[in-house]
């Protein structure tokens, strides 16, 4: 099955630096990278996701990368603010329309700190 | 756009005993999950319900978990009897899709077992 790992755990940054989140993913057929920001005791929130048929999104200040021959997407956060903080998790899933699967497999997170 | 609910939001019980948690869905979303999240690491999928059949469940301990999904639209998750290291939150997600994506969570139950 999928396994995804994900580094760093914890990332400590200035405010208006860049941060960079880096995942692997181990099945290729997986097509399906979300990412999502959880804050302390909140609900995880989808906060860009990226299919295998693109290479790079952006939205706004975030972007997202994925290099399907190495397996490998990273999630990119610049000019970092305060309220960027939180735990970031990375994500794969193999979606088969009208087939039976698209779970999500979740990395271990990232801690992000941004520092005013 | 109302977004998913959870209640309880937050139970202590000791082991052995049974808890249930319940899960109302974005309306319209055929597709909902169950996820398991222990302090310090990602989601993971419990179970996956399309509208009130079960599509995925292979990482549920049957032995002690259960959940059902009547008529489609809201879910419960129960756990009899727990054990301490059933101690998690427990998210619920629900999707429009079928294939894993956009996924909206719920806050979350949070579970204390001593």
């Amino acid at each position: 099955g999928e396994n995804v790992e994900q580094h760093p755990s914890t990332l400590s940054v200035q405010e208006g630096d860049s941060a960079v989140i880096k995942c692997t993913y181990s099945d290729s057929a997986s097509n399906y990278f979300p990412w999502y920001k959880q804050e302390l005791g909140k609900r995880p929130q989808l906060i860009i996701d990226i299919r295998s048929n693109v290479g790079e999104k952006k939205d706004q200040r975030i972007a997202v990368t994925l290099n399907k021959t190495a397996k490998h997407f990273s999630l990119h956060i610049t000019e970092t603010q305060p309220e960027d903080s939180a735990v970031y998790f990375c994500a794969a899933s193999s979606m088969n329309y009208g087939g039976s699967q698209g779970n999500l497999i979740f990395g271990k997170g990232t801690k992000l700190s941004v520092k005013p | 756009e109302a977004g998913v609910a959870q209640s309880p939001r937050y139970k202590i019980i000791e082991k052995r005993q049974s808890v249930a948690f319940w899960c109302n869905p974005i309306s319209g979303h055929a597709t909902l999950y169950w996820y398991q999240q222990i302090l310090g690491q990602g989601p993971k999928l419990l179970i996956q319900f399309q509208n009130n059949g079960v599509v995925d469940d292979s990482q549920l301990p049957k032995d002690r978990f259960s959940a059902e999904r009547l008529k489609g639209v809201d879910s419960t998750l129960k756990i009899q009897p727990a054990k301490l290291e059933d101690s998690a939150v427990y998210l619920c997600a629900s999707s429009p899709s079928s294939g894993g994506e956009n996924q909206y969570f719920g806050p979350g139950t949070r579970l204390l077992v001593l």
